[in-house]
């Protein structure tokens, strides 16, 4: 099965700039999760996605961040306006939603990684 | 929620030793333990897990140990590669509660010859 795709992989900024990125799924992967990745962190969750309804976004800084995912499919996250410390590889994982063996694992796209000067 | 602590940060070890990575959780209804191995640049990639009906798994050189009592669950990697270095994250999870991972501070596995 094709992995999850993201993009753009790169993007620098200036602050106070805007960025949007984007996430395709797994084919028939109900839920979606953005995770932010800080250098030399654990990924840290920022929204979760279960079909195009939210499951929790407590962690989301919603003054600036926000994200959708309109038909349940792709999804998109934006910054904006952007600070110094957004800078980090921003990584989008879905799973499939159903019982059985795998049905926990987490698959990860590359990331998108922002520069923020 | 849940809080996931790892040690240690780094960790270098000779060709052929075994490595040992540990991670305590706070949450007890967390009942799914994945690792992910991380190499630079790269997507974090799924290596094993365990739940929490299980006490021990193993899969080749690599297996994975979980106290629930002690909310304590390990990372076991034997006779290790250069190709094993990598930075290594432990996550816990309650299934039953959307599943979102808690993931530990990583662990800068050196494996060197």
């Amino acid at each position: 099965e094709a992995g999850v795709a993201q993009s753009p992989r790169y993007k620098i900024i200036e602050k106070r700039q805007s960025v949007a990125f984007w996430c395709n799924p797994i084919s028939g992967h109900a839920t979606l999760y953005w995770y932010q990745q800080i250098l030399g962190q654990g990924p840290k969750l920022l929204i979760q996605f279960q079909n195009n309804g939210v499951v929790d976004d407590s962690q989301l800084p919603k003054d600036r961040f926000s994200a959708e995912r309109l038909k349940g499919v792709d999804s998109t996250l934006k910054i904006q306006p952007a600070k110094l410390e957004d800078s980090a590889v921003y990584l989008c994982a879905s799973r499939r939603w159903k019982q059985g063996a795998g049905a926990n694992v987490l698959t990860f796209g590359a990331g998108s990684r922002l520069t923020v000067l | 929620g849940e809080n996931v602590e790892q040690h240690p940060s780094t960790l270098s070890v000779q060709e052929g030793d075994s490595a040992v990575i540990k991670c305590t959780y706070s949450d007890s209804a967390s009942n799914y333990f994945p690792w992910y191995k991380q190499e630079l640049g790269k997507r974090p990639q799924l290596i094993i897990d365990i739940r929490s009906n299980v006490g021990e798994k193993k899969d080749q050189r690599i297996a994975v140990t979980l106290n629930k009592t002690a909310k304590h669950f390990s990372l076991h990697i034997t006779e290790t590669q250069p190709e094993d270095s990598a930075v290594y994250f432990c996550a816990a999870t309650f299934t039953g509660g959307g599943n979102k991972l808690t993931f530990g501070t990583g662990t800068q596995l050196k494996v060197e010859l």
